[in-house]
C-alpha cells in the first residue's frame, strides 16, 4: 500500500497562474482533507471531503480556492490567480468510513509562487 | 474559539535526558487530544492520542483539564527521537495545530 500520494511534491507558480494539486487517498479510503501550512504556523484544516460530495470546507479561503473528489481519480486543490501569500505547504489525508480521526498524511505540495 | 499553543520552537537536550513538549489548548467542550510527529524527510504521522492512554516508543502524554494541558514526556531521549513535533486537538473530523516544536537530541 503505497499510502497517501501527493504531487506534485513543489509547484512553482507565477503570480496569476493556476495551481492544481493532487492527492491520491490510501486504498480502502473514502476520506480525505486538506491542510495547509504557512510558514512559522501549525497546519490549518481547509476542506473535507467524500467521493463526489465537499462535506466541509470551512477553511477555505472564499474566493480562488476550489477542491473536488470526483467518483474517479484523485482528490484536487486547485488555486486559481495565485498570489505570494499562497506559498505554503499544503497537505492532503485520508482516512476510512467512520475513523474519525484515523488519518494518513501524504508528503505535501510545497507551492511557491514568484 | 480552539487554539493549541506549543510555545517552545526549538528544544536541545542530550541522549540520555529527560525531554518534554508543552502544549496548551483552549476548548470549550470535551477535548481529544494528539500529538503528531514528522521525522526528517518522512510525512506527518500520529505518535499518540489521549483517549488510548499509550506509550509508543517510551512517550507519553497526561491530559490535565484543570491547566488544559497535554504535554509530551520521554524520560530518555534517543538520537532518533530528532523530529518535529505537533499537537493537536481535535473536533470532530478536523484537527487543530500548534505551531510545531522541532527536538534536537545530542550525543
Amino acid at each position: 500500500n503505497a499510502g497517501v500520494m501527493q504531487n506534485p511534491r513543489h509547484l512553482v507558480r507565477r503570480r496569476g497562474q493556476e495551481a492544481r494539486l493532487r492527492c491520491s487517498p490510501m486504498k480502502g479510503h473514502s476520506h480525505v482533507y486538506w491542510y495547509r501550512q504557512l510558514p512559522e504556523e501549525g497546519l490549518k484544516f481547509m476542506v473535507y471531503l467524500q467521493k463526489e460530495n465537499i462535506i466541509d470546507e470551512s477553511g477555505m479561503p472564499k474566493e480562488r480556492f476550489s477542491a473536488e473528489f470526483p467518483k474517479e481519480g484523485p482528490s484536487i486543490l486547485r488555486i486559481q490567480q495565485v498570489v505570494r501569500g499562497d506559498s505554503a505547504a499544503y497537505f492532503c489525508a485520508s482516512s476510512r468510513e467512520g475513523d474519525g480521526y484515523g488519518y494518513t498524511f501524504g508528503s505535501g505540495t510545497r507551492l511557491t509562487v514568484v | 474559539a480552539q487554539r493549541v499553543t506549543q510555545p517552545e520552537k526549538l528544544l536541545s537536550v542530550f541522549k540520555g535526558a529527560p525531554v518534554e513538549l508543552k502544549c496548551n489548548y483552549s476548548y470549550s467542550g470535551s477535548p481529544e487530544l494528539f500529538w503528531y510527529v514528522q521525522y526528517s524527510r518522512q510525512r506527518l504521522q500520529l505518535l499518540l492520542r489521549h483517549i488510548s492512554r499509550e506509550s509508543i516508543k517510551g512517550f507519553t502524554a497526561d491530559l490535565n483539564k484543570g491547566e488544559t494541558s497535554f504535554h509530551l514526556k520521554k524520560p530518555f531521549a534517543q538520537e532518533e527521537d530528532s523530529a518535529m513535533y505537533y499537537c493537536a486537538l481535535g473536533n470532530d473530523y478536523k484537527l487543530s495545530f500548534g505551531a510545531g516544536t522541532t527536538v534536537t537530541v545530542r550525543a
